[in-house]
């Protein structure tokens, strides 16, 4: 069935350094890839999507590229900041249930100043 | 312009009562989503409503479970005599309408969190 993997958290990082978040799937199709934000007591955030392959989602510094060859959605940002201290959660939605969004476990981001 | 409006933020009931949680979509959005999310795990889709309608409650527990979203008023998410392994976050989610792939992503409130004695 359709699934989602993420690299298990937590991720910690000194302010200005680069972030990579591994994200793959496994899913009938091409489904729309997303990544959602959840900072501490909110609900999630829609951060960033891709519709079909090869195509980046951008938003607030943060890049995902839709790579149908290796089945990924890796989050990038080149510089993180304090702020970005959050939980993130690759997801997409199920084939024969679009609405049915299915979560990777989620990875936690920690940034020092 | 408001968002998704859950409440309450918290709530905590002991074991054998009964919790009611709320949701109000936005503004303009006819199909409500409630999600539960345990502990350090992602969240776990639960059931999916129009108005007056439940399209789809494949995720939802079989017993204590029922959720509904009326012509007027919030959707509610009522658990009945809830127990320990009930604690977790519930979230709702609204959206205009679904897309044929699941195109149109779903708006999150901010979540009740549920604890129980």
């Amino acid at each position: 069935g359709d699934s989602v993997t993420q690299m298990e958290g937590p991720v910690t990082l000194s302010e200005e350094a680069f972030l990579t978040i591994n994200c793959t799937y496994t899913a009938t199709g091409y489904p729309s890839l997303f990544w959602y934000v959840q900072y501490p007591g909110e609900g999630l955030q829609l951060l960033l999507k891709a519709t079909k392959a090869d195509d980046k989602g951008s938003n607030k510094g943060f890049e995902a590229t839709y790579r149908k060859e290796t089945t990924s959605f890796h989050l990038e940002k080149g510089s993180v900041q304090v702020s970005d201290s959050a939980v993130y959660f690759c997801a997409l939605p199920r084939k024969e249930s679009s609405y049915k969004l299915i979560f990777g476990s989620g990875t936690r981001l920690l940034v020092r100043p | 312009n408001a968002g998704v409006m859950q409440n309450p933020r918290h709530l905590v009931r002991r074991r054998g009562q009964e919790a009611r949680l709320r949701c109000s979509p936005m503004k303009g959005h006819s199909h409500v989503y409630w999600y539960r999310q345990l502990p350090e795990e992602g969240l776990k889709f639960m059931v999916y409503l129009q108005k007056e309608n439940i399209i789809d409650e494949s995720g939802m527990p079989k017993e204590r479970f029922s959720a509904e979203f009326p012509k007027e008023g919030p959707s509610i998410l009522r658990i009945q005599q809830v127990v320990r392994g009930d604690s977790a976050a519930y979230f709702c989610a609204s959206s205009p309408f679904t897309g044929p792939d699941g195109n149109q992503p779903q708006h999150f409130g901010d979540g009740t969190r549920l604890s129980i004695l």
